[in-house]
């Protein structure tokens, strides 16, 4: 079982929809949570982090974690189609060793 | 900045044959990582750096794989014999201590092994 699961899609929604991404974990001394943005052919961007539980909102992003299920979700409103890329959630302890998931492939319909 | 800059973009090599891949991370920089992607697979760390001493590589599939960082400024990840299973997108990403919770990722080299 890898450390950090991910349904690799791919997703497709409408243009405006509200997305849901969501990552399951295994590793209980995971603290950070992240979530990368993959464009095609280009390297993983910080789209955003938390530390433990909780929710961290920036524009029509908003990062939830619930560390009692071991449950990272990401939820994009208002989905537009330059959100169309792959989205990898990550995790470590503290250290500098993150963990990926396989990413799940997003695309959005204009 | 220019950011992550690796090089070369695209290999295409031949099985048996060596291969070299660079990487110049972010000046300022203290921390260098080595990652290879695949469909089945996803984004492995394979070796990471700390002002240029290996700290953890646990990931390296094996003896074939070995990475150096002879400067702050240069690293290179180097595969010999390359195996046609070696093809993937390998990725070099640097941070800092003060910006560790996000990895700065360079364009990638993509590499495919006939």
């Amino acid at each position: 079982q890898k450390e950090v699961e991910q349904d690799p899609g791919p997703l497709s929604v409408p243009e405006g929809a509200i997305v849901s991404l969501n990552c399951t974990y295994s590793n209980s001394a995971f603290q950070y949570f992240m979530w990368y943005r993959q464009y095609s052919r280009k390297g993983p961007e910080l789209l955003m982090y938390t530390y433990s539980s909780g929710n961290k909102e920036d524009g029509r992003f908003t990062a939830q974690v619930d560390k009692s299920s071991k449950y990272i979700s990401l939820f994009i409103r208002d989905s537009q189609p330059s959100d169309s890329a792959t989205y990898l959630c990550a995790s470590y302890t503290g250290g500098f060793k993150t963990i990926f998931g396989a990413g799940t492939r997003l695309f959005v319909k204009a | 900045d220019a950011g992550v800059i690796q090089s070369p973009r695209h290999e295409v090599t031949e099985m048996g044959q060596e291969v070299t891949l660079r990487c110049k991370p972010i000046s300022g920089h203290d921390y260098l990582f080595w990652y290879r992607q695949t469909m089945m697979r996803g984004l492995e760390l394979l070796i990471y750096f700390n002002n240029n001493v290996p700290i953890d590589d646990s990931g390296m599939p094996e003896d074939r794989f070995s990475a150096k960082m002879p400067n702050a400024s240069f690293s290179t990840l180097k595969i010999q014999p390359s195996e046609p299973r070696d093809s993937a997108v390998y990725f070099c990403a640097s941070t800092s201590d003060r910006a560790r919770n996000e990895q700065f990722f360079g364009p990638g080299t993509r590499l495919t092994v006939l």
